[in-house]
């Protein structure tokens, strides 16, 4: 079955020190990955993507992130955390090159502590 | 732009009623996607349109139904409504974009609907 693990309910870190959250997947083929972000009462926000090409994306606010086929995972990155990142984190598959159909991890509480 | 917006921003209703969401989409965009996001979970695919046609669907009964019209907006219908409908209803639009030769459907969520069934 195609799925989406992220194996933390929540990350905590405190502001300046750099943050990771993980993220695996589960699906044929060459999936196209994406990170999303959402804040208390709001949807969904794009934060980056891969698709093809360079392992390391960059996305929105200083986030990366790592493609790692042989260990299927797509950990988000940052190297100094803010307060303000303080969110709701995402991963998210398309397991078809159309990537119309996304399938969502459980999602990971990010906490920033001043 | 807009972006992606939705209608209504809350929603209560009553187990057993009937309930349409609105959705338009990011303008130039053709593709509507819904998702259903319970309390504590990830997003979960319903159904998408393309061409006013349900091209895909999801895990859904067939109390989901949908429909697109000719100016690319949407409606979410959920009959006979369970308590366990009780959802963040998320609706995205997507077009086309190219990333080099590969072609990717690029999703852009709306704020949702906070649907409450009693």
């Amino acid at each position: 079955a195609q799925s989406v693990a992220q194996p933390e309910d929540q990350v905590n870190v405190a502001e300046g020190n750099p943050l990771t959250v993980k993220c695996t997947y589960s699906v044929s083929g060459n999936p196209y990955l994406f990170w999303y972000v959402q804040y208390p009462n709001r949807g969904l926000q794009f934060l980056l993507k891969y698709i093809t090409g360079d392992n390391l994306v960059k996305g929105s606010y200083g986030f990366e992130a790592e493609f790692n086929k042989s260990q299927t995972s797509f950990h988000l990155k940052k190297p100094s955390a803010l307060v303000s990142d303080s969110a709701l984190y995402f991963c998210a598959v398309s397991p078809t090159k159309s990537t119309d159909k996304l399938i969502f991890g459980t999602g990971t509480r990010l906490q920033v502590f001043p | 732009d807009a972006g992606v917006t939705q209608s209504p921003t809350h929603l209560i209703k009553t187990r057993g009623q009937q309930v349409t969401l609105r959705c338009s989409p990011k303008s130039g965009h053709d593709t509507v996607s819904w998702y259903q996001q319970a309390l504590g979970q990830g997003p979960q695919f319903i159904f998408q349109y393309y061409e006013e046609e349900e091209r895909q669907r999801g895990n859904f009964p067939d109390r989901f139904s949908g429909h697109q019209f000719p100016n690319y907006s949407s409606e979410l219908n959920v009959n006979a409504l369970l308590l366990g409908d009780s959802a963040l209803y998320l609706c995205a639009s997507s077009r086309g974009v190219a990333s080099g030769e590969i072609w990717y459907n690029e999703q852009f969520f709306g704020p949702g609907t906070r649907l409450t069934v009693l």
